[in-house]
């Protein structure tokens, strides 16, 4: 079945630490997506990638990477530059002209 | 002012009630509007895809589009348990991918 594969399910870490959360799709979407999510807050779009190599900033990307080097795969890494990481976060892709479909996201918490 | 409005509830209904969840937005130029479903702690699933204005009905599910009021609202037939989720709106222009949500609307349908 296609779909979108995010791993792990849940996600701890240490102050300090790097952790990279991962994201592979078999839709063969061009356009990926991650986002977080926060009770209240709705979902904040932290990066974007429309094609392989090359990704932009959303509206909170301080603090995070990606890179996109396989149409596939659209890996965030979360770095320690970022305060407050405790969230549900969420990946997407899409084919051009329709919604987003989404992974079953990763809650990364810090300990 | 967030470009999205959404009450984010809770909205409590029997089974069998009429739902009515809305959403208003500030920027004339969306084109594209679409209704996700999200279970707690599970990913977003799209529910309902609209262009422009007028209405669209899906089984026990209607998306309705007002641009002239920029209001949208998606319409819950004979609601059950299983529909108890958190709903979001989610718009963009046309040709331009990223979309905006809402923050959702908790909706809770009791037996």
């Amino acid at each position: 079945d296609g779909g979108i594969t995010q791993s792990p399910k849940y996600l701890f870490r240490k102050e300090g630490q790097n952790v990279t959360l991962s994201c592979e799709q078999n839709l063969n979407h061009d356009a990926m997506y991650w986002y977080r999510q926060d009770p209240g807050q709705g979902l904040r779009l932290i990066y974007y990638s429309q094609i392989v190599n090359d990704f932009q900033k959303g509206d909170i990307a301080e603090g995070y990477s990606v890179s996109r080097e396989k149409k596939e795969s659209f890996p965030l890494t979360v770095t320690s530059a970022q305060k407050n990481p405790t969230a549900f976060y969420l990946c997407a892709s899409n084919p051009g002209n329709y919604g987003y479909t989404f992974g079953s996201g990763t809650r990364l918490t810090v300990v | 002012q967030k470009e999205v409005e959404q009450d984010p509830g809770p909205l409590s209904v029997p089974e069998g009630a009429i739902v009515s969840l809305n959403c208003t937005y500030s920027n004339s130029a969306f084109q594209y509007f679409m209704w996700y479903r999200q279970y707690s702690r599970k990913g977003p699933e799209l529910l309902m895809y609209t262009y422009s204005s007028g209405n669209k009905e899906d089984g026990r599910f209607t998306a309705q589009v007002d641009k002239s009021s920029k209001y949208i609202s998606l319409f819950i037939r004979d609601s059950q348990p299983s529909d108890s989720a958190t709903y979001l709106c989610a718009m963009r222009n046309t040709g331009f991918q990223k979309l905006v949500f809402g923050t959702g609307t908790r909706l809770l349908v009791s037996p």
